[in-house]
């Protein structure tokens, strides 16, 4: 079965200070692909980054960083120079390839103090 | 992009009635379509996964007399949710996978309410 783990529920960043988020994952299946989405209040489902399980490198988009340690099975988000706007609720989640389903975290919700 | 249209974005329905939520893929054919539940301050929840002009596969625990999944057409699948009692109340989202293993088109979700 897989698992997706988030253990901070709530985070509080100054503004244009960088953030992590936690995420860690549990799978037996070799192939798979790890997801950060950005749900603000609308309820809307923002995709942010993704990884591969046989990237090499860390998937970057801009502000946005996927910290990837495979041996020890966590995807941490990255944000950069935070803004206000990035105050919403973060998921983390897995997709076995070809399959496109998520198992999504718990989520964690980030607040940018000005 | 690829949009996928969610409708309606609110219901308030009293209970014992039953609500359609619909979600349509505006400009490709979705053979395949998710849906999730979303308790509030809570995470995603697969339901079910619906494939066009079959049965709908339902996860673990989820009700299929309660939550019927129709998906009728490449563009269209539909959520009922039948004989509503206020523990339904949630918000529910759907998605269509896309032609890569990164795209995945959400609808824009329904919230609903059961007084």
């Amino acid at each position: 079965a897989q698992k997706i783990t988030q253990t901070q529920p709530g985070m509080f960043v100054q503004e244009k200070e960088a953030v992590t988020l936690d995420c860690t994952y549990d799978t037996s299946d070799p192939s798979y692909g790890l997801f950060w989405y950005k749900q603000p209040s609308s309820g809307e489902m923002i995709f942010l980054i993704y990884q591969g399980s046989y990237d090499q490198q860390n998937a970057t988009e801009g502000r946005y960083s996927l910290n990837f340690q495979k041996a020890r099975k966590s995807a941490n988000l990255v944000i950069s120079a935070s803004q206000l706007g990035d105050s919403a609720m973060y998921f983390c989640a897995m997709t076995l390839y070809n399959f496109n389903k998520f198992y999504f975290g718990s989520g964690t919700k980030l607040n940018v103090k000005p | 992009g690829a949009v996928v249209s969610q409708h309606p974005s609110r219901v308030i329905c009293k209970s014992g009635t039953s609500v359609k939520i619909e979600c349509r893929s505006l400009d490709f054919q979705a053979t395949t379509m998710f849906w999730y539940r979303q308790f509030p301050k809570k995470s995603l929840m697969l339901m079910a996964t619906s494939n066009e002009g079959s049965k709908a596969t339902y996860e673990q625990g989820v009700e299929k007399d309660k939550f019927l999944i129709n998906h009728a057409s490449l563009t269209l699948s539909t959520l009922t949710v039948t004989s509503a009692h206020p523990e339904d109340s949630s918000f529910y989202i759907c998605s269509a996978p896309g032609g890569a293993v990164t795209e995945a088109f959400f609808g824009q979700g329904t919230r609903l309410t059961v007084v």
